[in-house]
Parts: structure tokens; C-alpha cells; sequence
């Protein structure tokens, strides 16, 4: 138990539906972060997230919409997603944004197939 | 240009065994270094990291990673493997202040 919880653990959705993953940390960070997370390739940063205010977009496909309505909950809404966005997305906490004070924790993350 | 690199895609193992994960960073300044462990299904959990100071860093699980400036390495070890250390390991490297980057990854078996 890392205190970052997410939910669905399992999402399989077809290329036009609209679906949104979950993310909450029960450790009073401030910092919150999406990562997506391909077979044989790096962890990709996608979105940072600090006191509640979106300040990086790597360069993520507008498919992809974070949003983030408190300091504790982190959500991703997805529509008409690829077959190639098919991966496992990591929600990530850590106490503020920036190093080297913090470390970041990592949720177990949801597992997407997109058909 | 990849700012860290794992050259072992998978590493197997016997059990007691020690072990070596390697990673190597590009980076001009000193970085700030982390390894994490991924159990099958599970996210990412740290292991240790290293800002400053001591180059020899002990993390959990009865790991430590070595700081080498001059190899630009951050390699970790263990001195005897058990079944249960078998997982993915990540090495990442702070480039500034917020931009972590993760290695590819080196998935350890361990064999009975």
C-alpha cells in the first residue's frame, strides 16, 4: 500500500468511447502525475500537476485530458483512443513539485486496452 | 538524446546469487539518481536514491547502488538475490528540478 489508490484496475474500451481513470492519494501531497507506461519502452512523463494547477503537458495527444479537482484526486479522461495507447497509466504523488526534497510514490496502476 | 540507459534488457539469476543491475545516465551536472522495483502487476516502488554525499547509497530490500562520476553509473547490487527480488527494475535520473526520466527497464528472473 503506497497511499495512492487507482481505479479501474482493468479498462478494456473501444476506439469511440469515452471513459476516465482515477487516481487519489491519501498522503497530503501536493504534487500529482500522470506516466504512461509501454512495453519495452521508458516510463513517459504525460501530465505534472502541482497545488491543483496543470504546469507540464509533455506534448500528450489531446485524446488525453487530465483533470484535477482537488490536491488528492487526479483523473484521466479518454476518448477516441488508438489502439496504440494501449498501456498501463501510472498515477504518481509526491510532497511538492521538484527535486531533490521529494520522492515520488506510484499508484499500481490501471491497465488499458483499447479495441 | 536518452538521458538514462539500462544496457541489460533481462537478467537471470540462481538464487543467493549476488547481484549487478546497471544503469548509466548522460547528464553534464551531477544528477539526482533513484531506483525503483516493479513487482508483476504492481506500480513502481523505490528502492533508494542519491542526491549528495556519501556515493554508496543503502536503499530497502537490502539493496545499495554505487555513484561513479566517472563512469556516469549508477549501478545496483545485492549481495544474495532471493526468489521474491524477482521483478523490472527502473533507474531514473532528475535532469532539473522536475524532469524525471526513467530508464527502459531490466527484468530479473531468479532461478530455484
Amino acid at each position: 500500500e503506497t497511499g495512492v489508490t487507482q481505479t479501474p484496475r482493468h479498462l478494456v474500451m473501444g476506439m469511440t468511447n469515452k471513459k476516465s481513470l482515477k487516481c487519489e492519494q491519501h498522503l497530503g501531497h501536493n504534487a500529482m502525475y500522470w506516466y504512461k507506461q509501454s512495453a519495452k519502452k521508458p516510463l513517459e512523463l504525460m501530465f505534472v500537476y502541482s497545488l491543483e494547477e496543470r504546469v507540464e503537458n509533455n506534448s500528450v495527444p489531446s485524446r488525453f485530458s487530465p483533470e484535477c479537482p482537488n490536491s488528492s484526486h487526479l483523473f484521466l479522461h479518454l476518448h477516441t483512443l488508438q489502439p496504440e495507447d494501449s498501456a498501463l497509466y501510472l498515477c504518481a504523488s509526491s510532497q511538492d513539485k521538484g527535486f531533490p526534497g521529494n520522492t515520488i510514490y506510484f499508484g499500481e496502476g490501471s491497465w488499458l486496452t483499447v479495441v | 538524446a536518452q538521458s538514462v540507459t539500462q544496457p541489460d534488457i533481462h537478467i537471470t539469476v540462481s538464487e543467493g546469487a549476488s547481484l549487478e543491475l546497471r544503469c548509466n545516465y548522460s547528464y553534464g551536472a551531477t544528477p539526482y539518481l533513484f531506483w525503483y522495483v516493479q513487482s508483476p502487476g504492481q506500480g513502481l516502488q523505490l528502492l533508494l536514491k542519491y542526491f549528495s554525499g556519501d556515493t554508496l547509497v543503502q536503499g530497502i530490500k537490502g539493496f545499495e547502488a554505487e555513484f561513479k562520476r566517472s563512469q556516469s553509473s549508477f549501478n545496483l547490487r545485492k549481495p544474495s538475490v532471493h526468489w521474491s527480488d524477482a521483478a523490472e527494475y527502473f533507474c531514473a535520473v532528475v535532469r532539473n528540478n522536475n524532469d524525471m526520466r526513467f530508464g527502459a527497464g531490466t527484468r530479473l528472473t531468479v532461478k530455484p
